[in-house]
C-alpha cells in the first residue's frame, strides 16, 4: 500500500501562487501506468478533480482550473507536485493528493494523502 | 452540477442491504470503470472500490456493479460505522476529465 503525504504553505494570499507537494512512500513509487493526481474539497462541498500527471511528466487538467494550473512529477525524490495561479477566496479547499488508476485514463484512485487545508486570505 | 449523479441522502437500518447509484451516459460510466469511496466527518475519503476492485481492507459486504450508464454500491449487512458520505469518480472523454458525483449521505438508523 502506497503511502501520501502532501506538504505547503496553509495560507496563500489572494492573487498569488499556491503550491503543494505530495511525497510518495511505501512499496510502491512512482511508477509507468500510475495517474498522480490532486483533488480539493471546498468546505460542505464535494470532490472535485484538479488534475493528474504520470510518470514520464504528461498532465491532464480540469477544463474548469487549465488555464491556471501545472503539475510536475520528480522520480528521483518520488514526490510530484502542484501549483496553482492567481488564486481566489474560491480556491480555499482541503487539498488531497492521490494514486489515480485505469487503462488508459484515471477513472478512480486507490490511495489517498491525508489532506492539507490550504485558505486563500490576505 | 455533478456529471454523475447520486442520491443526496440515503437510510438504512443495522443487517440491512442498501444499494447506493451513480448514474452518468455513455461518455463516462457507460466505457469507463467507476471508483467508490466513502468519507467520514470529512476526512480523507477512503477508496472502496476502484478499477472493479475492492480495495485492501474494505470487507466483502461491500460490492461494486454497472449496468449501462448506472454503476451501483452495494453494502450487505449495513454496520454503524458505514456512516458516511459516499462518492463515486470515473473518466469522462468528453469533458476530457475525471469527474465525481455530488456525493450520497448514508444514514444508519
Amino acid at each position: 500500500q502506497v503511502h501520501l503525504q502532501e506538504s505547503g504553505p496553509g495560507l496563500v494570499q489572494p492573487s498569488q501562487t499556491l503550491s503543494l507537494t505530495c511525497a510518495v512512500s511505501g512499496g510502491s513509487n512512482i511508477i509507468i501506468g500510475d495517474y498522480w493526481s490532486w483533488i480539493r474539497q471546498a468546505a460542505g462541498k464535494g470532490l472535485e478533480w484538479i488534475g493528474s500527471v504520470s510518470a514520464g511528466g504528461s498532465a491532464t487538467y480540469s477544463p474548469s482550473l487549465k488555464s491556471r494550473v501545472a503539475m510536475s512529477v520528480d522520480i528521483s525524490r518520488s514526490q510530484f507536485s502542484l501549483k496553482l495561479t492567481s488564486v481566489t477566496a474560491a480556491d480555499t479547499a482541503v487539498y488531497y493528493c492521490a494514486r489515480g488508476r485505469g487503462a488508459y485514463y484515471p477513472n478512480s484512485f486507490d490511495s489517498w494523502g491525508q489532506g492539507t487545508l490550504v485558505t486563500v486570505s490576505s | 452540477q455533478s456529471a454523475l449523479t447520486q442520491e443526496a441522502s440515503v437510510s438504512g437500518t443495522v443487517g440491512q442491504k442498501v444499494t447506493l447509484s451513480c448514474t452518468g451516459n455513455s461518455n463516462n460510466i457507460g466505457s469507463y470503470d467507476v471508483g467508490w469511496y466513502r468519507q467520514i466527518s470529512h476526512g480523507a475519503p477512503q477508496t472502496i472500490i476502484f478499477t472493479n476492485s475492492l480495495a485492501s481492507g474494505i470487507p466483502d459486504r461491500f460490492s461494486g456493479s454497472k449496468s449501462g450508464t448506472t454503476a451501483s454500491l452495494t453494502i450487505s449487512g449495513l454496520q454503524p460505522e458505514d456512516e458516511a458520505d459516499y462518492y463515486c469518480s470515473t473518466w469522462d472523454y468528453s469533458l476530457r476529465a475525471v469527474v465525481f458525483g455530488g456525493g450520497t449521505k448514508l444514514t444508519v438508523l
